[in-house]
């Protein structure tokens, strides 16, 4: 069982949307989620971070994490084809942060 | 704040050469930076964790004579591919962390013919 999974996707929704993407994690003991966006070519940037449960919003963005189901999703409101990216969750325990392979998401104009 | 800059973005180089990255963080002090490495369409995969005034720790599989990792200060770590081959032509970036959130560079591009 891999440490953070996430379905690779490509993961299509229209303009306007909202995208949904999940992630969840087999320690239990993990502490940290975050959520980064990879364009291709381009280096991870962090978008999110969220370390107790429930939701956290910023802008169009809002991190959910439900510690007792070991997942965390990241819900993309009024998506943008400039949202177009890989989006990848990492997992923090102590100091180690695991990353998992990300989801592509294509949003359709 | 909590930015990373990385040198040089892209390079190439001749089979058998070496070749250093340099990952700064600018403006934050980082204990720990990480190198990661990227091929095309593939997710990242973790090469190294540098410590700042000691060894790094190296991935199950990553030969630490041939990537050469140093960080002599808190703000600096370098990554050394050594008699770089074509098949270390790959997209390496590194992060440095700030209070357990990692933050990336720009990434560096190596190309060795």
């Amino acid at each position: 069982q891999k440490e953070v999974e996430q379905n690779s996707g490509p993961l299509s929704v229209p303009e306007g949307a909202i995208a949904s993407l999940n992630c969840t994690y087999s320690d239990r003991g993990s502490q940290s989620f975050f959520w980064y966006r990879q364009y291709s070519g381009k280096s991870p940037e962090l978008i999110m971070s969220i370390y107790s449960n429930g939701d956290k919003e910023d802008g169009r963005f809002t991190a959910q994490l439900n510690k007792a189901s070991q997942y965390v999703s990241l819900l993309i409101r009024d998506s943008q084809p400039s949202d177009s990216a890989t989006y990848l969750c990492a997992v923090g325990l102590y100091q180690k942060v695991t990353f998992g392979t990300g989801t592509k998401l294509q949003v359709i104009p | 704040g909590a930015v990373v800059s990385q040198h040089p973005s892209r390079v190439i180089c001749k089979s058998g050469t070496s070749v250093k990255i340099e990952c700064r963080s600018l403006d934050f002090q980082a204990t720990t930076m990480f190198w990661y490495r990227q091929f095309p369409k593939q997710s990242l995969m973790l090469m190294a964790t540098s410590n700042e005034g000691s060894k790094a720790t190296y991935e199950q599989g990553v030969e630490k004579d041939k990537f050469l990792i140093n960080h002599a200060s808190l703000t600096l770590s370098t990554l050394t591919v050594t008699s770089a081959h074509p098949e270390d032509s790959s997209f390496y970036i590194c992060s440095a962390e700030d209070r357990v959130v990692q933050y990336f560079g720009p990434g560096t591009r190596l190309l060795v013919l």
